[in-house]
């Protein structure tokens, strides 16, 4: 059964904290993908990664940053919390590396993130 | 830049009744259409894949359609039940892997 592990599924921080969101998939997946989910703009994509050490902005990756240090693991980083990044984030694996495009994402249970 | 637009935002339906998601696109040159389920504050599970070469994927209750010459697919569900009631999401496949979901649809199946 495919599984991905996001680590904390609520999270409260303070403006100006370092967060940290991780991701965890047991299914050998290359792709790895971190979204956010908001009221009204529904899931927007932020950062995703191909393969160990490799990283590629999506469409709203400003605030951000991640690191994919093993392949099973997928780190989004909060350089300095905003209450503007208060959000569902939600994230995606999927299998293939030529043929990426074709194959079904898989995703976590969510972190719902309040920056106060 | 690709828009997906699903309608309607929201639809309450009886038990029983069979009912038809719309989901439309403005670029057909996507790579795949993946349909999602989402139950209230928690992750989004696949329901269907279609391929860009595919006009439709069948799951038990569900059928999923593809047209791309017309920017459209569908979700039919077949003999609602209230367990069906979810918000469902369809979202397309993009080149790099990456998704481009519409704002979903929010469905309420009344006992």
């Amino acid at each position: 059964d495919v599984k991905v592990t996001q680590s904390s599924r609520y999270l409260v921080k303070r403006t100006g904290e370092k967060v940290f969101l991780e991701c965890v998939q047991d299914m050998d997946h290359e792709n790895m993908f971190w979204y956010r989910q908001d009221p009204g703009l529904g899931l927007r994509l932020i950062y995703f990664s191909y393969d160990v050490k490799m990283k590629e902005k999506g469409d709203i990756p400003e605030g951000y940053s991640v690191s994919r240090e093993k392949k099973e693991r997928f780190s989004l980083i909060l350089e300095s919390a905003s209450t503007n990044q208060t959000s569902m984030y939600l994230c995606a694996s999927s299998w293939g590396q030529g043929a990426r495009a074709k194959n079904i994402q898989y995703f976590g249970a969510g972190t719902r993130l309040s920056v106060l | 830049k690709q828009e997906v637009t699903q309608i309607p935002a929201a639809l309450s339906v009886p038990e029983g009744e069979n009912l038809v998601l719309n989901c439309s696109f403005t670029d057909s040159a996507i790579y795949n259409l993946q349909w999602f389920r989402q139950d209230p504050g928690k992750g989004l599970t696949s329901l269907l894949l279609i391929q860009s070469s595919q006009r439709e994927q069948t799951s038990g209750r569900l059928n999923a359609s593809l047209d791309k010459s017309s920017g459209r697919s569908t979700l039919y569900i077949a003999a609602s039940q209230p367990g069906d009631s979810a918000t469902y999401l369809c979202a397309l496949g993009g080149s790099q892997g990456n998704l481009i979901f519409g704002k979903g649809t929010k469905l309420s199946v009344k006992p």
